[in-house]
């Protein structure tokens, strides 16, 4: 069976420090992989979708990216954090345009 | 992109009590889910339900695509639905989430 794993679980950082959160599936190969981001109370945001290693799709302009080293393996990354960058983040999968699974979450605070 | 709506944004419910809540989505889509997010923030999976009818113990979907709404009853609810439902809808492999709507049932 396939299962998808966050980590860190919670994570607080400084302002101006950088940023790595990595997701990573298994019991599939070449998943369509996607990073969502969650403010307090509100629904889930898109950031980037990969369909493919290498391949990045960014939906929202902003301080963060993302990286896909690996066929199962998605980074979302920053230089340097702003508080706005707080919420929770959820890392997804799916094959093809079907259903999508997500991944347990990072509470990320920025002080 | 495709604008989802779901309503209403909150439901108190007492235990055993059934309920239905509604998503309205602007444009023909490929794929439509509807999500439980527990306390913890998990999103457990629901529903895959670009059309017609499922139901899985309690709960059910029914999707009309030509009127672009679905709806998700609840039955006989009990303290563990608890939690925010969100419906969202799939367009070009992304998905586009609606607001939620947060369900409490008290016991």
């Amino acid at each position: 069976s396939q299962t998808i794993h966050q980590w860190p679980a919670t994570l607080v950082q400084p302002v101006g420090s950088p940023l790595s959160l990595e997701c990573t599936v298994e019991g599939t190969s070449n998943p369509n992989l996607y990073w969502y981001r969650q403010a307090a109370g509100r629904g889930l945001q898109l950031l980037f979708y990969s369909v493919g290693i290498g391949q990045i799709s960014s939906e929202v302009p902003q301080n963060l990216s993302a990286s896909r080293p690996q066929d199962r393996q998605f980074i979302l990354s920053s230089k340097k954090l702003l508080l706005s960058d707080s919420g929770f983040y959820l890392c997804a999968w799916s094959q093809g345009g079907y259903t999508q699974y997500f991944g347990p979450g990072t509470r990320l605070t920025v002080l | 992109g495709i604008q989802v709506e779901q309503s209403p944004p909150d439901l108190i419910l007492q235990e055993g009590a059934n309920s239905t809540l509604r998503c309205n989505f602007s444009d023909s889509v490929n794929n439509l889910q509807w999500f439980h997010q527990n306390p913890w923030g998990q999103l457990i999976n629901l529903f895959y339900i670009p059309s017609g009818t499922k139901q899985n113990g309690r709960l059910s979907a029914t999707t009309v695509a030509t009127e672009r709404y679905s709806l998700l009853y609840i039955s006989s609810s009990q303290t563990t639905d608890s939690g925010v439902y969100f419906c969202a809808v799939e367009g070009d492999y992304k998905l586009s989430f609606g607001a939620g709507t947060t369900v409490t049932v008290r016991a």
